[in-house]
């Protein structure tokens, strides 16, 4: 079946613009998460949803990121006024345990590279 | 809180040799441990995962990895190296409470020679 989909592949932007990042987690899969890779580092979480809300956002850099799943499908990373710093690429992954359980397995997207200007 | 150390950026070995990976832990509370790999322009992948059971984990591709609770550790091994078992390798820990982190190593690139 298909995975995990994450568009646009790549984003160039310029700072100070508002971009969005969505994902599309494999089907019947209620957690989703959220993670930034910068260059050389392994990825860093930002945010969980479990169903449609968010179950912990304790890795959100500052109030610029925002995310919303609002029908508990696709998810959509919101980051207004980008800065340079926020080059990197965006991880979304899914996993099945309707529980949220810590040793689920997650599935990841490809991710998207975002390239502020 | 918890965190993971992968000693080692770069790993290097000849085909047909020994894999060995090297991740260390720190948590308060019982973790979970996992190894994921990322090829080349491709999201991470599974490779296996502790979760309180067996100690020693068999995953994909003739990896496995063993938990040791004294060393704090859970390298990554596999007997004998394959061309196609060039990528970065990430190990990963989250623990059975203070939220749904995960918390990631900054990553080990193998290198195979032929």
């Amino acid at each position: 079946g298909a995975g995990v989909s994450q568009t646009p592949s790549n984003k160039v932007t310029e700072k100070g613009k508002y971009v969005e990042l969505r994902c599309d987690p494999i089907s019947g899969h209620t957690a989703l998460y959220w993670y930034r890779q910068s260059l050389g580092q392994g990825p860093e979480f930002l945010i969980y949803f479990q169903g449609t809300g968010a179950a912990d956002d304790s890795g959100l850099p500052n109030d610029r990121f925002f995310a919303v799943r609002p029908e508990g499908s696709v998810s959509t990373l919101k980051i207004q006024r980008t800065e340079r710093g926020d080059s990197a690429v965006y991880l979304c992954a899914s996993s099945l345990n309707p529980s949220g359980g810590r040793g689920d397995t997650q599935y990841f997207g490809p991710g998207t590279r975002l390239t502020v200007l | 809180a918890q965190s993971v150390t992968q000693l080692g950026s770069h790993v290097s070995v000849s085909e047909g040799a020994l894999v060995l990976l090297r991740c260390n832990y720190s948590s308060s509370v019982p973790p979970y441990l996992f190894w994921y790999v990322q090829y080349p322009n491709q999201g991470l992948q599974l490779l296996l995962k502790y979760t309180s059971a067996a100690t020693l984990v068999k995953g994909i591709n003739g990896f496995e990895a063993e938990f040791k609770k004294s060393e704090t550790s859970f390298h990554l091994t596999k007997p004998s190296a394959h061309m196609s078992d060039a990528a970065e390798y990430f190990c990963a820990v989250t623990t059975h409470t203070g939220g749904f982190k995960t918390i990631f190593g900054a990553g080990t690139r193998l290198f195979v020679k032929a």
